[in-house]
């Protein structure tokens, strides 16, 4: 199956500072990939969508501003995690989806996020 | 808005033995995504199905689905220790460009 690379696997980060994580489909282009973020127990849930060249749909309640999510190329998107704070800890897992098979999703290593 | 039920939420089992976990979903939908997570870990894919009465199996994971009553199962049959893990339901919506998640079976085999 196709290789999705997430980095890094984890950061520690002070409170206040910003924090971005990569996603990059390694062997396909990227023409939508997914954002979705884990906390301890829960399920996933759906951050964000970005389309490779065009803004990033967020879902709702999900600040925009401070989770910045850029799809410059189609191989890689970025989500930028602003002024974090402590109740942003969480695990961070991106996905990614080919415009020849939009049956399948693949999903990167995931983010472990904590924030000091 | 597409809801995702996924149970039971927790389940402990004997080695050897069989048990079935359910999801139900609210709405139309035109795929079924089942996924194992182990501690720490991003998410495997174990099945994709597409179409009605769909039936897919690997090793001791059988999953199946029916749109009509919208409902996936995922059976274990004579689980061993290495099945245990949570695993995850999903469902495509809006053309399938997005995953709605249950909230997950912890599964946890005894020896």
């Amino acid at each position: 199956g196709a290789v999705v690379s997430q980095h890094p696997s984890w950061v520690i980060c002070k409170s206040g500072t910003s924090v971005k994580i990569e996603c990059r489909s390694l062997d396909f282009q990227a023409t939508t990939m997914f954002w979705y973020r884990q906390f301890p127990k829960q399920s996933l849930m759906l951050m964000a969508t970005s389309n490779e060249g065009s803004k990033a749909t967020y879902e709702q309640g999900v600040e925009k501003d401070k989770f910045l999510i850029n799809h410059a190329s189609l191989t890689l998107s970025t989500l930028t995690v602003t002024s974090a704070h402590p109740e942003d800890s969480s695990f961070y897992i991106c996905s990614a989806r080919t415009f020849r098979d939009l049956t399948e999703a693949f999903f990167g290593q995931g983010t472990r996020l904590t924030v000091v | 808005e597409l809801k995702v039920e996924q149970n039971p939420l927790f389940l402990s089992m004997q080695e050897g033995k069989n048990y079935t976990i359910y999801c139900n979903y609210s709405t139309t939908s035109d795929r079924l995504y089942w996924y194992r997570q182990d501690p720490g870990k991003s998410l495997e894919s174990l099945f994709v199905l597409l179409s009605n009465g769909a039936v897919k199996q690997e090793g001791r994971l059988m999953a199946s689905l029916d749109t009509k009553a919208r409902l996936s199962t995922l059976h274990i049959t004579a689980a061993v220790h290495d099945l245990s893990a949570t695993y995850f339901c999903a469902v495509g919506t809006e053309y399938g460009n997005k995953l709605v998640f249950g909230a997950g079976t912890i599964l946890r085999v005894k020896s």
